[in-house]
């Protein structure tokens, strides 16, 4: 299986300051017929389900907010929060779904 | 709107089984690949299986294999996973999600709980 490593583990931001979330896979998850990253970040609240964010690494889902971006390719990967809100204080997951499905074990991101 | 719900949660004893369901509505369930996706207390997120929008192709995570079961009734819209030979470890909340078109998961439900304990 394609073992996905995030970094941080935790990290805390002041509001309105960047937040950079990483992704490396142990393997590239660049399929070539589409050119496209099977690679995906999600947001989870305490209590709440995961909730999707980006897509093909880079591709915002309907209704998230601008300050969420994507991007990398092959096997590192970056999720980035441009201006942090209070309400982004979550765990954030990257997930590969080149092979079989799994999913970095998170970074908790807090407010400084 | 898409929705999810899960149901059948509950206590079981070590060795038992249970049968999770989840019901779909607002899309056309049959065009969907469906995922179970699980969180055990504390811990991130594991990948538990995915079923495609026949039923007819079905994955599994090493973890389960052999001891879970995942079907759908496309006519009544819902996904199900029997849990059979359950282990302590199988403790979590278990989420099923509705799969987009570059296999990431779309759509949640808000889980159900699933624990594993004498």
């Amino acid at each position: 299986d394609i073992v996905m490593t995030q970094s941080p583990d935790s990290l805390a931001v002041s509001l309105g300051e960047r937040a950079t979330i990483n992704c490396k896979s142990s393997q590239s998850v660049l399929y070539s017929s589409n050119n496209e990253n099977y690679l995906a970040w999600y947001q989870q609240k305490p209590g709440q389900p995961p909730k999707l964010l980006i897509y093909w690494a880079s591709t915002r889902e309907s209704g998230v907010p601008d300050r969420f971006s994507g991007s990398g390719s092959g096997t590192d990967f970056t999720l980035t929060i441009s201006r942090l809100q209070a309400e982004d204080v979550a765990v954030y997951y990257c997930q590969q779904s080149y092979s079989t499905i799994t999913f970095g074990q998170g970074t908790r991101l807090e407010i400084k | 709107e898409v929705q999810l719900v899960e149901s059948g949660g509950g206590l079981v004893q070590p060795g038992g089984s249970l049968r999770l369901s989840c019901a779909a509505s607002g899309l056309t369930f049959s065009n969907y690949a469906m995922n179970w996706v699980r969180q055990a207390p504390g811990k991130g997120l594991e990948w538990v299986s995915t079923i495609s929008g026949s039923g007819g192709s079905r994955y599994y995570a090493d973890s389960v294999k052999g001891r879970f079961t995942g079907s759908r009734d496309n006519s009544k819209n819902t996904l199900y996973l029997q849990m059979s030979s359950l282990r302590a470890e199988d403790t979590a909340v278990y989420y099923c999600a509705k799969e987009g078109s570059s296999r990431h998961m779309d759509v949640w439900g808000k889980g159900t709980t699933v624990t594993v304990s004498s």
